[in-house]
């Protein structure tokens, strides 16, 4: 069945180190995209990718860096330079805007939390 | 930013019609309007998108007046398995809305 991965489920994390969530999508999205959320939150807009070997900054992306070397992948590290990464984060991916019916449909992937101990 | 705006949370009865708004005064005309239900713990899943005027499909409809500065989710009689949370996705933007906590009461 075709659907988005993410890995692992939940993550601890040691002050100072950098972690890096994996996303792996085999519906042959063009566009991927990685969210933040904290408990009770919404979802904030970290990254997004539009194509393989380009991506944008979202609201949110200082301190967390992405690479999109394969259509089907786009992890996430999440550096020491964010302050505050205790999360849940959320892995979408949807085609490309230009097909106009069903653009605007994001799939989900189940989600990583990450613990800072 | 962008802003998407929403009510914090509703509370209904099952069987009833459940209507939810959402304000996204800077939609550009290339934008789509889309929605989608999150349970805890989960990724949101998608409900039903539009562009302009109503939408409707199995689960809900999707009322977009001509500005297309706002629009309506309406979940046809609710049941207890449709508490969630709700939110509205301005697409282009993929900024999502604030949410709305549904709560349907038995």
């Amino acid at each position: 069945d075709g659907g988005i991965t993410q890995s692992p489920k939940y993550l601890f994390r040691k002050e100072g180190q950098n972690v890096t969530l994996s996303c792996e999508q085999n519906l042959n999205h063009d566009a991927m995209y990685w969210y933040r959320q904290d408990p009770g939150q919404g979802l904030r807009l970290i990254y997004y990718s539009q194509i393989v070997n380009d991506f944008q900054k979202g609201d949110i992306a200082e301190g967390y860096s992405v690479s999109r070397e394969k259509k089907e992948s786009f992890p996430l590290t999440v550096t020491s330079a964010q302050k505050n990464p205790t999360a849940f984060y959320l892995c979408a991916s949807s085609i490309p805007g230009t097909s106009g019916r069903k653009a605007g449909e994001l799939f989900f992937g189940e989600g990583s939390r990450l613990t800072v101990l | 930013l962008a802003k998407t705006t929403q009510p914090i949370s509703m509370d209904s009865y099952e069987g009833q019609e459940v209507n939810i708004t959402c304000s996204h005064n800077n939609i550009a005309t290339n934008d789509y309007i889309t929605w989608y239900q999150q349970f805890p713990s989960q990724g949101p899943r998608f409900i039903i998108q539009g562009y302009k005027t109503k939408v409707t499909n199995e689960v809900a409809s999707l009322f977009i007046p001509a500005d297309r500065k706002s629009s309506t989710l309406s979940l046809p009689r609710v049941s207890l398995s449709d508490t969630a949370v709700y939110y509205c996705l301005v697409f282009y933007k993929y900024i999502f809305g604030t949410g709305t906590r549904l709560k349907v009461l038995a």
